[in-house]
């Protein structure tokens, strides 16, 4: 039973564009959510979360989104570099962190 | 500067052998985690340790054991490999609890099962 799921297993942008990334969960108990990023041959890495009281949270180019009504959240990334092309986790937690399956997103120059 | 280490990176092993993947940090970090990655899956947590002598299993321990006797180090251990257990595997330590899911995760260890 998939808790959190990422339904786009890829995703390709143009330089410059926006990217959306987009993860839904199924436990309304989830209070805390985070997006990781992966690199080939790296472990993955802490790009940016939000609490369940907030609906949204900025860090420089990327903003997640929270909407509990729809259980989503996503990932946009404006203006989208080459440097951003790697794996990106969703994930959700409540006592336990539970991870979506991933979406590759691919920036093309 | 404070890391995670795991090794081997890729090792190569037989159905039935035991085998051990170790990790080590030098965060002083509390909490330490085991997850494989496997495709169509993400990542999947094995076991986990909240501080010394503490132990407890993730939603795919059957077939692991770890053991924390240090803060530094918790090896995982595959008794008797099987190929389902072929995987990246990747520890990863945070200093608070997972409820704000900030973990540092090592490189990973690559493991096939032949």
């Amino acid at each position: 039973d998939q808790q959190v799921k990422q339904n786009s297993p890829s995703l390709s942008v143009q330089e410059g564009r926006i990217s959306i990334l987009n993860c839904d969960y199924t436990n309304s108990m989830f209070d805390y959510f985070l997006w990781y990023k992966k690199y080939p041959a790296e472990g993955p890495t802490f790009l940016i979360s939000i609490s369940s009281i907030k609906d949204k949270n900025e860090d420089g180019r990327f903003t997640v989104f929270l909407n509990k009504s729809a259980k989503h959240l996503s990932l946009h990334i404006v203006p989208s570099q080459p440097g951003d092309s790697a794996v990106y986790f969703c994930a959700a937690t409540r006592e336990k962190l539970t991870f979506g399956t991933g979406t590759r997103l691919t920036i093309i120059p | 500067d404070a890391e995670i280490t795991q090794s081997p990176r890729h090792k190569i092993t037989e159905t039935g052998r035991q085998v051990t993947l170790a990790c080590h940090q030098t965060w002083n970090h509390n909490n330490m985690f085991w997850y494989r990655q496997d495709l169509g899956h993400g990542l999947r947590l094995i076991h986990y340790s909240y501080g010394v002598q503490d132990t407890n299993k993730g939603e795919v321990s059957d077939g692991y054991s770890v053991s924390r006797s240090n803060t530094e180090d918790l090896p995982l251990t595959l008794e008797s490999a099987a190929s389902s257990q072929t995987s990246v595997y990747f520890c990863a330590s945070s200093a608070g609890r997972e409820t704000t899911g900030e973990l540092f995760f090592g490189e990973g260890s690559r493991l096939t099962v032949l």
